[in-house]
């Protein structure tokens, strides 16, 4: 399964965009990856997914670099709320791990206003 | 749906004591996921099922950890006896898994679990 990395923080004022990086240059052609979010103290929340294409539902916009080694997480329009820590994560539809999710460290997004 | 419910949410309990945490999926989906939260290591995948068979456990710690899911609406998590360094957050998600490409898992609040 490939591995991730995502800066420890980030931070972005409110009302303007969020970019949220995730590097997994040792992804695979049948892995997607999702993304999640852990707000304090709750369970994570899933946001988006993605194979090879940009992706848009009414959380979040999903940006994969050609090579797919890359994708970036954009909030087009921060708030407060958005306060959370961003897990990315590949996960292979196929393969021994089926059904396996991989959560790193993740980035912790501070909102600030 | 009320979502993943888990119980109890918080438990405080002795070392070498038994702890059974349980987990009700949101109907209809079929697989289901117990996970680990610490400070020092993160979100960990401890077992899941798919059709209330497990399908990977390679995450279980030790044999101190078990777990079951005797139909598609239940499933525990059991630590017996439980040690101090068992001390986290335990999360159950569940996900409707509608194909193999649709992996959204839907969490519950979480059962924060310390062992004095």
């Amino acid at each position: 399964d490939a591995k991730t990395t995502q800066p420890p923080s980030m931070d972005c004022a409110e009302g303007r965009a969020a970019n949220l990086p995730c590097n997994h240059s040792t992804i695979s052609g049948n892995e997607y990856v999702y993304w999640y979010r852990q707000i304090h103290s709750q369970g994570p929340q899933y946001i988006i997914h993605g194979l090879k294409n940009n992706e848009t539902n009414e959380m979040a916009s999903l940006i994969i670099t050609e090579d797919r080694k890359s994708s970036t997480l954009i909030l087009p329009h921060a708030t407060l709320r958005d306060t959370a820590v961003y897990y990315c994560s590949p996960y292979n539809a196929g393969g021994t791990s089926y059904g396996k999710l991989t959560f790193g460290q993740g980035t912790i997004l501070t909102v600030h206003p | 749906d009320a979502g993943v419910i888990q119980s109890p949410r918080h438990e405080v309990t002795e070392m070498g004591q038994e702890v059974t945490l349980r987990c009700k999926p949101i109907s209809g989906h079929n697989s289901l996921f117990w996970y680990r939260q610490t400070m020092m290591r993160g979100l960990e995948l401890l077992i899941y099922f798919n059709n209330n068979v497990p399908i990977d456990d390679s995450g279980m710690p030790e044999d101190r950890f078990s777990a079951k899911m005797p139909n598609a609406s239940f499933s525990t998590l059991k630590i017996q006896p439980s040690e101090p360094r068992d001390s986290a957050v335990y999360f159950c998600a569940s996900s409707p898994m509608s194909g193999l490409t649709y992996n959204e898992q839907f969490f519950g609040p979480g059962t924060r679990l310390t062992v004095l």
